[in-house]
């Protein structure tokens, strides 16, 4: 079975760096996939680590450490839009499985 | 153009009733999915279809029960619905069963009451 751990809630103010953390716990653990999901909004791709280390798009990045079963997504430069909730979800190497972190709800303050 | 796309997008109905959703993508996706999401926000995968062929089925009830009739539609059909159904429904692509970006429906918000 699979289960992701991430924090319920995180605040922080415009300009300003986060960083949400996922921690899991998988057997057969392929990759680390993060969505973002505005209120009453679909969730959205954002990132992907199937290889340790730092992947960045733009104002995102995401890190993965397999030694670890740790992952976090870091928002830089925050801005109001950001105020979403994020999810961090993992899949098996077998494509069988694929399953979401309960979700950080990000609020960005002016 | 709508990548994937959900009808209807509310659904109320009562306790007991029949009812489906229907779920299309025009990616040319191998694999579709229906996730449920709880009022805590909680996203829970419950089927995954590639080329039509069911390959993830978990622990739902068999009132739930999907029908993809081609690889760009997956249906969701639920029979005597529960006041527990009530959730918004996602319906989700991608490329293949081992591709590790989803591509979300706007959700299906059901109430039943």
């Amino acid at each position: 079975g699979q289960s992701l751990e991430q924090p319920s809630e995180v605040t922080a103010v415009e300009g300003a760096i986060v960083q949400i953390n996922c921690t899991y716990q998988t057997s057969g653990f392929y990759g680390l996939s993060w969505y973002q999901q505005h209120d009453g909004g679909a969730p959205t791709f954002l990132s992907y680590n199937g290889l340790d280390g730092l992947e960045e798009t733009g104002r995102f990045s995401s890190f993965l450490s397999r030694s670890d079963s740790y992952g976090y997504l870091l928002l830089q430069e925050l801005q109001m839009k950001d105020s979403a909730s994020y999810f961090c979800a993992s899949e098996d190497n077998y494509g069988q499985n694929f399953v979401f972190g309960p979700g950080t709800r990000l609020s960005v303050l002016p | 153009d709508t990548a994937v796309s959900q009808t209807p997008k509310y659904l109320v109905t009562q306790m007991g009733n029949d009812k489906s959703i229907k779920c299309e993508q025009n990616l040319g996706h191998d694999t579709m999915y229906w996730y449920k999401q709880d009022s805590k926000k909680f996203l829970k995968i419950m089927f995954s279809y590639n080329n039509k062929e069911l390959i993830i089925n978990e622990t739902v009830p068999n009132r739930f029960s999907p029908k993809s009739p081609d690889k760009a539609h997956l249906n969701l059909h639920i029979n005597s619905l529960e006041l527990g159904d009530s959730a918004v429904y996602f319906c989700a692509s991608s490329q293949d069963r081992y591709s590790y970006e989803q591509y979300f429906g706007p959700g299906t918000r059901l109430t039943v009451t």
